[in-house]
């Protein structure tokens, strides 16, 4: 296992066009999270999966941004209608979670998303 | 006022110097992380801890729960630890809450 695995690296796209990236999790990680991250800022939490369930979506998640995990494994985080302020870093981390075992919280490379 | 907030922003040492990065938050949290990020994006686990102190070579970190308080240290600094350190309170559902991070530049 390679560790988390985000794909593409960079992506330059123009205002309004749509994106998706995609997030490979460490495979026995059962939770996967979405973070957000602007120059000079630290990550921002947008949304998590346990398995292939959402449990959580922060209210910066606006209704252009979609995150799906649909098999319980691979995420996507798509962004419709894309504008200059999407422009960011964004970040996709997995970790194991059960009642015994709390572990190995992960980061992917990123991919850096710029809105022209 | 941030949850999460580290000083100093900005810190330049010459190598060999001992480092302090500060970190407090104001959530209660079941874990706090310490991160590093080179340029270029990528973020590196450095450690998980909810109370004492924990060692891995040169980098040391404690957190004081009561006081909800962090600090990471790092001894003998090299060039090579250059990066953006950042930590960060872990909720109960695991998400995390940054810090705006630590610019650490050392100089030979």
């Amino acid at each position: 296992d390679t560790g988390v695995s985000q794909d593409p690296r960079h992506k330059i796209t123009k205002r309004g066009q749509n994106v998706t990236f995609r997030c490979d999790p460490i495979s026995e990680h059962n939770r996967l999270y979405w973070y957000r991250q602007t120059l000079g800022q630290g990550p921002e939490f947008l949304t998590y999966f346990q398995n292939e369930a959402q449990l959580e979506k922060s209210r910066l998640l606006s209704d252009r941004f979609s995150a799906e995990r649909p098999k319980g494994s691979f995420s996507t985080l798509e962004i419709q209608r894309t504008e200059q302020g999407d422009s960011a870093m964004y970040l996709c981390a997995s970790s194991l979670r059960s009642r015994q075992l709390n572990y190995g919280y992960t980061f992917g490379s990123g991919t850096r998303l710029t809105v022209v | 006022k941030n949850e999460v907030e580290q000083s100093p922003q900005n810190l330049t040492a010459q190598e060999g110097e001992f480092i302090t990065i500060n970190c407090s938050y104001s959530v209660g949290i079941s874990a706090l992380h310490w991160l590093q990020q080179h340029p270029g994006g990528g973020i590196v686990s450095l450690f998980m801890l909810s109370s004492g102190k924990k060692k891995h070579g040169r980098l040391i970190a404690t957190i004081n729960i009561q006081e909800k308080h962090s600090s990471l240290h790092i001894t003998a600094s090299h060039p090579r630890d250059s990066a953006v350190y950042i930590c960060a309170a872990k909720h109960n559902t695991d998400k995390l809450i940054f810090g705006t991070g630590t610019r650490l530049q050392v100089f030979p």
